[in-house]
């Protein structure tokens, strides 16, 4: 089973508009959660992390976590053709001896 | 600054034939450090962990083997490749921080 999941798996966003994206855990031994964006034929780069409940805001990029239900969300407002990317949400389980990922969702951002 | 360097970049292999894929970290002494793989259009599997010399811990079992040489290499190889070990190789060091990723290594096995 996997143990972090993410929804939607695919998004078609206007230039402009918001993109909303969620990942879960199912495992409480998950703590840390961190974002990346993996553009096609690249390697995954870290876009946000968050560690405690709350709401967390990078200039386009706003990330939230919910510890208790061991979910976070990434919003992207105004987006843009280069955000079309493969978001990756990433937990670390016990303690850093895995980092498990979410099987990602990818958006496009149309002109 | 930690900077993470995988060769080679690429790689076209027989299956049947061995390979090795390196990773080198500098900037970062007793990194914890992974390998994973990655299909086309899918999400990264972790395949090893190691925290140091000596000690590399697998994840799952693909048919490959991982070793730390030294504090600042990983090596990821198999004596014979399959079809199915065809994909992206990514080396990443992480812990406390966000994992960070090296250019990573396309690998096809025909």
């Amino acid at each position: 089973q996997q143990k972090v999941q993410q929804s939607p798996e695919s998004l078609i966003v206007p230039e402009g508009g918001m993109a909303s994206l969620n990942c879960t855990s199912s495992d409480r031994n998950v703590d840390y959660f961190w974002w990346y964006r993996q553009h096609s034929g690249k390697s995954p780069k870290m876009l946000m992390s968050i560690f405690s409940n709350g709401e967390k805001e990078e200039g386009r990029f706003t990330v939230h976590l919910n510890k208790a239900s061991l979910h976070t969300s990434l919003h992207i407002r105004d987006s843009q053709p280069s955000d079309s990317a493969l978001y990756l949400c990433a937990g670390r389980y016990q303690g850093g001896r895995a980092l498990i990922f979410g099987t990602g969702t990818t958006v496009s951002v149309s002109p | 600054a930690q900077t993470i360097h995988q060769w080679p970049v690429a790689e076209i292999k027989a299956v049947g034939s061995p390979l090795s894929l390196g990773c080198t970290i500098k900037g970062k002494s007793s990194p914890n450090l992974y390998w994973y793989w990655q299909a086309t259009g899918g999400t990264l599997q972790q395949l090893f962990y190691s925290i140091t010399v000596g000690q590399v811990e697998s994840v799952v079992q693909l048919n490959l083997s991982a070793s730390r040489p030294k504090d600042d290499q990983f090596i990821l190889s198999t004596e014979k490749l399959l079809l199915s070990h065809s994909g992206f190789y990514l080396c990443a060091w992480g812990g406390q921080q966000a994992p960070l990723f090296g250019e990573g290594t396309r690998l096809s096995v025909l």
